[in-house]
């Protein structure tokens, strides 16, 4: 079975310090991993995509994420927290059929 | 364009009254979604049409009824609802399954 686990329902950090989202799956194909950002009442917005290219995906907001097929993860990172990093972020798999498959969600928390 | 629009961003709604939900897209997309998401939830799937055919519907109740009149345009009906389905109300679409959706920015729907 296909699945996506994040593997902190929350993470706080500092403004200023770096921010690690972990996020592992599971699936028998190859799959395409995304990561969204969602701020409160809003829809979500796609930080980065990997699709087989470059094991390490650039985004947006100074955000980066990098595939590791052997350890079948795809966590999220960025340098520098920044308050407006405030917000749930969901890692996503799709393995190419009707369904994507999402993971719980991080909440992070930025302190000033 | 780049954008999903949704409207309305706000509806209260007895539950016999009768409703629809819009979601339009002019990115030339042929595959949309309709997800239902709780709070502190990921979203879940209730439909997806490809090339405006009902491809994927999740087991939603028949209160809920999807409608894809073109390539565009996507209508979610809503009929004798309950409080439980209140909750935000989520339209997205993508190229093709292998690739990213774009979401809305979502319905607040609240069922009295």
């Amino acid at each position: 079975a296909q699945s996506v686990t994040q593997l902190d329902s929350h993470v706080s950090v500092s403004e200023g310090t770096p921010v690690l989202l972990r996020c592992n799956y599971s699936s028998s194909y190859s799959p395409s991993l995304f990561w969204y950002v969602q701020h409160p009442n809003k829809g979500l917005q796609l930080l980065l995509k990997y699709t087989s290219a470059a094991t390490l995906v650039k985004g947006i907001n100074g955000f980066e994420a990098e595939f590791k097929k052997s350890e079948t993860s795809f966590h999220l990172t960025k340098p520098s927290a920044h308050m407006s990093d405030a917000a749930e972020y969901f890692c996503v798999a799709n393995t190419g059929g009707f369904k994507t498959i999402f993971g719980a969600g991080t909440r992070l928390f930025v302190k000033a | 364009d780049t954008e999903v629009t949704q409207t309305p961003k706000h509806l209260v709604m007895g539950m016999t009254n009768k409703k629809s939900l819009k979601c339009e897209q002019h990115m030339g997309h042929r595959a949309m979604y309709w997800y239902k998401q709780k709070a502190k939830k990921p979203p879940e799937l209730m439909f997806v049409y490809s090339y405006e055919k009902l491809s994927i519907n999740e087991s939603v109740p028949s209160r809920f009824s999807p409608e894809c009149p073109n390539s565009s345009l996507l209508n979610l009906h809503l009929h004798a609802l309950q409080p439980e389905d209140s909750a935000l109300y989520l339209c997205a679409s993508s190229q093709d399954f292998y690739n990213e959706q774009f979401f809305g920015p979502g319905t607040r729907l609240t069922v009295l």
